[in-house]
Order: C-alpha cells, then structure tokens, then sequence
C-alpha cells in the first residue's frame, strides 16, 4: 500500500527566509506526486506535481520541489518566504492503474512565518 | 480552477440521524472523490466514484454511503451520524487519464463541509 510521511508537523520560519518542506513516499512503481497548500477555512491548491522527467518540478508562487528516486522523497522548496505563504502543507502520492486518481496523503505540515 | 460545490458548507447534527452532503461540478469530470480532514490525519479517502453509478470504497469508508446518479453530482450519506464522524469533509474531482494530452491528472478540490454531530 502506498503511504506518506511528513515528518514536521509545524515549521516557524522567518519572512525572507528559505523553506523545506520535507516528503518521504512509499510507493511500489513510479510514483506521481503532489504538493498542494491549505489556506485558514479553504479548500486544496495545487502548487506542483511531478509525473515524470525533470526531477526538480516548478510550481506557483515561486515553490519547486525535487524528485529523489534513491531517498523517495520528494520535498519541497523555496528561496525566500513571503508572509502570505504561511498556510498548510500536504503532500500527496497518486495511484494508477485499477486505483487511478487515488491519493494518499500526508499529514500535513503548518507553516507560521514570522515577520 | 474546476467549477466545484459543496452543500451545506456548514451543518450541526444530533448522534443517530441520517446527514447527506451534495459535491457538484460543472467540469464533467469523470472521477469524483469524497475525503475527510481531521487534525493529525491529512486528508483520508472514503470513497471514490470512476463513473456514474460506479462507485468504490476508500480507506475510511465505515458508516458512509455514497451515490452518483449523473456525472456532475456525487453525494455521501452518513446513515446514523456518529460523534467520530465530526470533521471537514472535502470532495474532490479529476478528468480521465489522457484528457489535456496528459497521462495523470491532479484532482481539484471543493471549499468543504464542516459537519459537527453533537
């Protein structure tokens, strides 16, 4: 069964400050993978995902995130972090074939950024 | 972003009656989703549908029902509500695998219900 660990709870960066978001997946076959942010009371965005090729995927608001078959992680970045980034973060690893669509998703990780 | 609602977005209930949430979309997806969020958890699958009238069972799918007559609405039923079930449900949405040129698709969210059984 596929599964996925978010090992940090809650992360406190300053603004201007560079983020990591970490994400170990366990998958059988390539895995398709998702980062999406919850803002207070809101539904899921979409901030990136990765389904094959380029191992470092571009997202919105200035996040990237790295695709590392050999640590099955898949964490997430960005250089400088604005306050508006504060929000919750899931990532998320896709099933295919008979479960296609189905995702299995982390914890969660809140990020509170400090002015 | 897909065109996806949820009613009611709000709804307290007393334990042992019947509650249904409504998921509606404009976008002819083909595959529709019902999650629930709960503090620690992330979002948990309870059960999906890859079609009208088909439907299967996710990972938390105990005391929840769900149906899908037509494409754009897919409802999940709690027959007798529990207290354990108090939570913010999400239902979500993706096309078919080849739509848009792509292999794989990303599932598009709705705003929630948060659902309090008393």
């Amino acid at each position: 069964a596929q599964s996925v660990t978010q090992p940090d709870i809650h992360i406190t960066v300053s603004e201007g400050a560079s983020l990591e978001l970490r994400c170990n997946y366990s998958y059988g076959a390539t895995p398709y993978l998702f980062w999406y942010v919850q803002s207070p009371g809101q539904g899921l965005q979409l901030l990136l995902k990765y389904f094959s090729g380029d191992t470092l995927v571009q997202g919105i608001k200035g996040f990237e995130a790295e695709f590392k078959r050999s640590q099955s992680s898949f964490n997430l970045r960005k250089p400088s972090v604005h306050w508006s980034d504060a929000a919750e973060y899931f990532c998320a690893v896709g099933a295919g074939g008979t479960s296609y669509g189905k995702l299995t998703f982390g914890q969660g990780t809140i990020l509170t950024v400090h002015p | 972003d897909a065109g996806i609602t949820q009613s009611p977005r709000h709804k307290v209930t007393e334990t042992g009656t019947p509650v249904t949430l409504r998921c509606h979309q404009t976008e002819n997806h083909r595959y529709m989703y019902w999650y629930r969020q709960d503090p620690g958890h992330g979002l948990r699958l309870i059960h999906y549908s890859y079609g009208v009238k088909d439907t299967d069972k996710g990972e938390v799918s105990d005391g929840y029902s769900v149906s899908r007559s037509k494409t754009e609405d897919f409802l999940l039923t709690l027959e007798s509500a529990t207290s354990s079930q108090t939570s913010v449900y999400f239902c979500a949405t993706t096309p078919k695998p080849g739509t848009s040129g792509s292999s794989y698709n990303e599932q598009f969210f709705g705003p929630g219900t948060r659902l309090t059984v008393l």
